[in-house]
């Protein structure tokens, strides 16, 4: 079975201190590993895909990893807008959930002006 | 209008009421999802539309009815239900399902969600 773990479970950080949000995943032929992010009250909103191990990706001051177990979004210097809940997925080559998407419990971070 | 849109933003209803959540999509994608959000527990996907055609179930309880009668729009018929139904129902849409794409295809549009209640 398909399994996606999500650490911390919340995150609270001063304006530019610099942390790391771990995925760690277990699946059957991984296609690809998703981001998203989720804003209270809206839906997930897609930030990366990764498809192998040691691809990366960036975007603004968010960086993504892959290795053969686990992610990290990597944030820089954060500031409060980035604040949101975010969300690991992985899509298995075969079986997997329905749609190939095993998501995480997810990571509440907080970033404090 | 652009992205995907769903509507009722919030619901309440009582066990006895019907009531439908409506999606749509502006984003000429193939496939479309109902997935349910609860606190602490990670998406649970419900059911899946390819080309208007169901082509998952993830042994969803029978008081949901999806229906889909396009490409474009999407329901989620409710009646009947229980307190523990209450829950965040959110709908998305992708260019294709990921049985038919290629990985990139399967990023998927989410929709602001239905925030149920049931009494």
């Amino acid at each position: 079975e398909d399994q996606v773990t999500q650490s911390p479970e919340a995150l609270r950080l001063q304006e530019g201190e610099s942390s790391s949000l771990n995925c760690s995943y277990t699946v059957s032929g991984l296609r690809g590993l998703f981001w998203y992010r989720q804003d209270p009250g809206k839906g997930p909103e897609f930030l990366f895909t990764l498809y192998s191990a040691g691809e990366e990706k960036e975007k603004e001051r968010l960086k993504a990893t892959l290795t053969k177990k686990e992610s990290f979004l990597h944030i820089t210097a954060p500031k409060p807008e980035d604040s949101a809940t975010y969300l690991c997925a992985v899509q298995a080559g075969r079986g997997g959930g329905a749609d190939g998407l095993t998501f995480g419990k997810g990571t509440h971070l907080i970033i404090q002006p | 209008e652009t992205g995907v849109t769903q509507t009722p933003r919030h619901l309440v209803m009582g066990m006895t009421n019907k009531k439908s959540l409506k999606c749509e999509q502006h984003l000429g994608h193939n496939a479309m999802y109902w997935y349910k959000q609860s606190a602490k527990k990670p998406l649970e996907l419900m059911f899946v539309y390819n080309f208007k055609e169901q082509t998952e179930n993830n042994s969803v309880p029978s008081r949901f009815s999806p229906e889909c009668p396009n490409s474009s729009h999407l329901f989620l018929h409710l009646h009947t239900l229980q307190p523990e139904d209450s829950a965040l129902y959110l709908c998305a849409s992708s260019q294709e399902n990921w049985r038919q794409g290629p990985s990139g295809a399967n990023v998927l549009t989410f929709g602001a969600g239905s925030r149920l209640t049931v009494l």
